[in-house]
Formats: structure tokens, C-alpha cells, sequence
């Protein structure tokens, strides 16, 4: 059962725009959440993360949300740039200790 | 190095051989991870070595894979008597603490092992 959820496979967007992206997951030991950025034929590499007691954390034109109650959260990227499109995975950390736990990842277009 | 190394990037083999996929995490870097990406899936966890605690083995999908870390640093993943469905990706990562994302506790990703079945 899949404990990070990205319901949305693929987003498209156009340059300027914002990109909404999201993840509901299920566990409520869940104490980190993570976003990862993947370029093809790179590894994933770490984007933004927010703690489960925030509620909103941003870093430049990238902004996560975070809805403890609907356990959902989404990645607001503000304005969207061609450079943005790759694999977007959101991820979550056990306060237990545990690896991250990743989504299937959603795959951002953004079109110039 | 700077950054999480792997090898080989690309290995093709053949059904029922093993392999060996190779791990060098940043120095330093108490944790590490192995996960692979199966074509148009996400990142499934496969295992997780802290420091000198026992490993977390609780992703590895079969009795045919196993990892160990020598020394603290190098981490070896090894799949025995291949199939079809082990063609994916392995990724290895590594992080100074528990990788929450947050004061520079970051999980960084190698490039990753490209492993074709055949």
C-alpha cells in the first residue's frame, strides 16, 4: 500500500505560469516532507522540505504547503520556467528513522 | 569525491548471473541508501545503513538481493540469479544524518546504476 501518494503522472504548464503540484500520503508518523527534482539520466536531487509542525515554507519562486488534517501537500512553483520540467517526487520521513518513502513522481512540462 | 559515485553507470547481463553494483557515498556521510526506479515507477526503498547500526533491510524484494557496507564508507548491492523484472535503475544516496531535508541534513543521490536484464 502506498504510503506517498502523486496521483497526477504529468502536468503542463506555460512559462510564466504557476505549477501546482501535488502529494497526499497516510502515515501520521511522518515528520519531514521532501521534495526531489529529476533531470533524465540524473540522480534526484533535493528541492524543499517543510516539517510536519509548519504549515507553509518557501524558498524563492518554490513554495511548499502543507495540510496536516487533509494530509496532503503541495509544491508551488512561481513563475514557472522551461528549466523546470523534469520529475518532481515528493517524499516523507519517518519519525521512526526509516528511509524516505518517495511518490511515483509527477512529470512537469513547462512550455516556452 | 564531491558527490555520490557509482559504478558501473550502465551493465547489461544476462538472465540468472549476478551483479554487483558498487557505492561510494560522500565522505563523511553516516547514512546510506539504495533504491532503484523500474521503468515508469517511482523510487522504491530497497535498504538503509546508519552509522553501525543493522541495516534496514525491510525494502530488498527478495532473499536473491542483499547489501553490505564495508568500513563505514563503500556499500556493494548484489543480485544474485537475475530476472527480467530486476531491469531498473539503482540509486544510491547518502546524508550526514537522517535526511530530513532541513539545516543541510540532505539525502544526496549518485547518477545511479542502469541495469538491463536480458
Amino acid at each position: 500500500d502506498q504510503q506517498v501518494k502523486q496521483n497526477s503522472p504529468s502536468l503542463s504548464v506555460q512559462e510564466g505560469r504557476i505549477s501546482i503540484l501535488n502529494c497526499d500520503y497516510t502515515n501520521s508518523m511522518f515528520d519531514y516532507f521532501l521534495w526531489y527534482k529529476k533531470y533524465p539520466a540524473e540522480g534526484p536531487t533535493f528541492l524543499i522540505s517543510i516539517s510536519s509542525i509548519k504549515d507553509k515554507n518557501e524558498d524563492g519562486r518554490f513554495t511548499v504547503f502543507l495540510n496536516k488534517s487533509a494530509k496532503h501537500l503541495s509544491l508551488h512553483i512561481v513563475p514557472s520556467q522551461p528549466g523546470d520540467s523534469a520529475v518532481y517526487f515528493c517524499a516523507a520521513h519517518n519519525q521512526a528513522g526509516t528511509a524516505l518513502i518517495f511518490g511515483k513522481g509527477t512529470t512537469l512540462s513547462v512550455s516556452s | 569525491g564531491a558527490g555520490v559515485s557509482q559504478s558501473p553507470s550502465n551493465k547489461v547481463t544476462e538472465k540468472g548471473k549476478d551483479v554487483e553494483l558498487r557505492c561510494d557515498p560522500i565522505s563523511g556521510h553516516t547514512a546510506l541508501y539504495w533504491y532503484r526506479q523500474s521503468l515508469g515507477q517511482g523510487l522504491e526503498f530497497l535498504i538503509y545503513f546508519q552509522g553501525n547500526s543493522a541495516p534496514d533491510k525491510s525494502g530488498l524484494p527478495s532473499d536473491r538481493f542483499s547489501a553490505e557496507r564495508t568500513g563505514g564508507s563503500v556499500s556493494t548491492l548484489t543480485i544474485q540469479r537475475t530476472q527480467q523484472e530486476d531491469s531498473a535503475v539503482y540509486l544510491c544516496a547518502s546524508s550526514l544524518g537522517s535526511g530530513t531535508g532541513l539545516s543541510g541534513n540532505t539525502i544526496y543521490f549518485g547518477e545511479g546504476s542502469w541495469l538491463t536484464v536480458v
